[in-house]
């Protein structure tokens, strides 16, 4: 079973400008989670999925993040303008449905502000 | 306070020894504990789930929750160089799919 794909694995930008990720969870996963792991935390979850509807945003920031995840299946998130303190590790996560409760993990996109 | 507070360590052992590894949360509302281990540039992965209070095991692994003091471990037997990883506690509410609350998590050296 092919696990949770992310790309890019690392990027680099200026403050102010804007920036993308993509994330294609485990095939049939229904809930997707993007989560922000700031060096020397754990994750924080900034958005969490079911299908293609919002369950939890309540941690994003609408000013400037942005997601979505037309179809069911890959999701985007997206940054604009970038401030410094965006520098952090993106993670997705997939789950499946019924009784497996296990999130798996993506690789993470390393995003630098400069 | 923090919801859920870990000891980001570093911590050092060598190999063979027994190795302890501690959060503690303030929510009482927390009904599912997990342990998740990540290796450098790598993503978490789960390791060890428990729902409410007691113990579970699982080859050198061992996880521990006890609800009446808000606190939760995870012990490593025979610790090997391939221990060598950040250490993850990470809590839920229920089990239909809300987002996990995370510790700092702990990073772990296992010398040879």
């Amino acid at each position: 079973e092919a696990g949770v794909a992310q790309s890019p694995r690392y990027k680099i930008i200026e403050k102010r400008q804007s920036v993308a990720f993509w994330c294609n969870p485990i095939s049939g996963h229904a809930t997707l989670y993007w989560y922000q792991q700031i060096l020397g935390q754990g994750p924080k979850l900034l958005i969490q999925f079911q299908n293609n509807g919002v369950v939890d945003d309540s941690q994003l920031p609408k000013d400037r993040f942005s997601a979505e995840r037309l179809k069911g299946v890959d999701s985007t998130l997206k940054i604009q303008p970038a401030k410094l303190e965006d520098s952090a590790v993106y993670l997705c996560a997939s789950r499946g449905t019924g009784g497996n409760y296990e999130q798996y993990f993506g690789p993470g996109t390393r995003l630098t502000v400069t | 306070q923090k919801e859920v507070e870990q000891d980001p360590g570093p911590l050092s052992v060598p190999e063979g020894a027994i190795v302890s590894l501690n959060c503690t949360y303030s929510n009482s509302a927390f009904q599912y504990f997990m342990w998740y281990r990540q290796y450098s540039r790598k993503g978490p992965e789960l390791l060890m789930y428990t729902y409410s209070s007691g113990n579970k095991e699982d080859g050198r692994f061992t996880a521990q929750v006890d609800k009446s003091s808000k606190y939760i471990s995870l012990f490593i037997r025979d610790s090997q160089p391939s221990d060598s990883a950040t250490y993850l506690c990470a809590m839920s509410y229920n089990q239909a799919g809300t987002a996990l609350i995370f510790g700092k998590g702990t990073t772990l050296s296992v010398s040879s």
